[in-house]
């Protein structure tokens, strides 16, 4: 099952902070974080596993709550290059394929 | 370039005729996977590799989807008897060993189906 991102789109001016959450029907293994700008891949951010083991860019925080099956990605001092679509992956049942969410659409403006 | 590649970018077919995709993964990645990604949506998931064997297919893809991995090395997707529904982003990324590593999408394959 798709898990659910919010807000599903965030305006914000330029070095101010955000949010932006992932929460899950089903118990998480792990939830992977990905942006996506306009016309061009996903590129990798942060991986969070169960039992609190993270990868990731250091400039990326993040956090993982097993018990409520959510995920939070923290941007803070946001840039114009953190503009982009950020979907979070899910992995259910450690069968360590992801379920992308539906995206949180991000636009940082000077 | 030692990133994942994929050709053709672009494809533009007939409802009916069949398409293949190829992917080129990052060399020592042994995991590879193929995604749908249609305008708005987060990528779905097609199916994955590892080596050369297909491990998990979506219960979503259709008998007319078919991927492979021979030798453990680049990777195809074909799609038969193309629908109309069947126009998307098609992607494909590779990581290292598991799937709790990360992953390298490649720029995809854009599938426009008349």
């Amino acid at each position: 099952q798709q898990p659910v991102q919010s807000p599903q789109a965030v305006i914000l001016r330029e070095g101010e902070d955000a949010v932006i959450n992932c929460s899950s029907s089903k118990a998480l293994y792990s939830v992977h974080w990905y942006r996506q700008k306009h016309g061009e891949a996903p590129v990798f951010l942060m991986i969070l596993l169960k039992g609190g083991e993270q990868k990731g860019h250091e400039k990326i925080s993040a956090s993982f709550n097993e018990k409520k099956q959510q995920s939070s990605l923290y941007l803070t001092a946001s840039q114009l290059s953190y503009s982009g679509t950020y979907f979070c992956g899910t992995e259910n049942f450690g069968n360590e394929k992801l379920t992308f969410g539906t995206g949180t659409r991000l636009t940082i403006i000077p | 370039d030692t990133g994942v590649s994929q050709n053709p970018r672009h494809k533009i077919t007939k409802r009916g005729q069949n398409v293949t995709f190829r992917c080129d993964p990052i060399s020592e990645h042994n995991r590879l996977y193929w995604y749908r990604q249609t305008l708005g949506q987060g990528p779905e998931f097609l199916t994955y590799f590892q080596n050369e064997a297909q491990l998990e297919k979506s219960r979503l893809l259709s008998d007319r989807f078919s991927a492979e991995r021979p030798k453990g090395s680049f990777s195809t997707l074909e799609i038969q008897r193309t629908e109309q529904g069947d126009s998307a982003m098609y992607l494909c990324a590779s990581s290292f060993r598991t799937g709790r590593d990360e992953q390298f999408f490649g720029p995809g394959t854009r599938l426009t189906v008349l």
